[in-house]
């Protein structure tokens, strides 16, 4: 079946650098890319819809310039914290909808989990 | 963003017994609707979807209820076993706006 990977998995990071998050889909092209953030004990919180070719679209409240996000292709998009803070210490997912033949489905990543120290 | 939860509320249920989880969806506009399964540290795993002109779905020991009227969404587990300790979120998709939206999330936890 369709696979979403990401890597790393775990990553740790000083603060004040930055860290970049890989989103790749194994066997199926995918315009749209979906960027989650999720807090211990919490719901995932939708980041930034990442489209092919254009420019995200991000949701209220989260930083463009802090959160960078790229999607060159249509297997492959990046996530970038940018001077990275402990409080930016989350578990961060993302999804792709796959709209080929199985129609409208989207899959999830396994997660990365990102330590700033 | 969207979803911010609160800490997670708890459904506790005995092994063998029926699990039902609920969920309150936030947007009448909403047509689509997925539950998720999340194990400790990994990614949610898709379960049973529905869409919005249908009030029911059965899947392999899952059933997805939606009730448009009171904007309700809920799972029911059968014969409930030790694999199915997880959260569970339901997440619904806004028409036209194409991004799926996370609710609060329920903890099932199965006594032996």
């Amino acid at each position: 079946g369709a696979v979403v990977s990401q890597h790393p998995s775990r990553v740790i990071c000083k603060s004040g650098t930055s860290v970049k998050i890989e989103c790749r889909s194994l066997d199926f092209q995918a315009t749209t890319m979906f960027w989650y953030r999720q807090f211990p004990k919490q719901s995932l919180m939708l980041m930034a819809t990442s489209n092919e070719g254009s420019k995200a679209t991000y949701e209220q409240g989260v930083e463009k310039d802090k959160f960078l996000i790229n999607h060159a292709s249509l297997t492959l998009s990046t996530l970038t914290v940018t001077s990275a803070h402990p409080e930016d210490s989350s578990f961060y997912i993302c999804s792709a909808r796959d709209t080929g033949y199985s129609g409208n489905t989207i899959y999830f990543g396994e997660g990365s989990w990102l330590t700033v120290v | 963003g969207e979803s911010v939860g609160l800490h997670l509320p708890t459904l506790s249920v005995q092994e063998g017994d029926n699990s039902i989880i609920n969920c309150a969806y936030s947007n009448s506009a909403s047509d689509y609707f997925i539950w998720y399964k999340q194990e400790s540290g990994k990614g949610p795993q898709f379960i049973i979807d529905i869409r919005s002109n249908m009030d029911k779905r059965q899947g392999q020991r899952v059933t997805v209820l939606l009730n448009k009227t009171v904007k309700h969404l809920s799972l029911q587990i059968a014969a409930t076993q030790p694999g199915d300790s997880a959260v569970y979120f339901c997440a619904e998709m806004v028409q036209g706006a194409q991004k799926l939206v996370f609710g609060q999330g329920t903890r099932l936890t199965i006594n032996p």
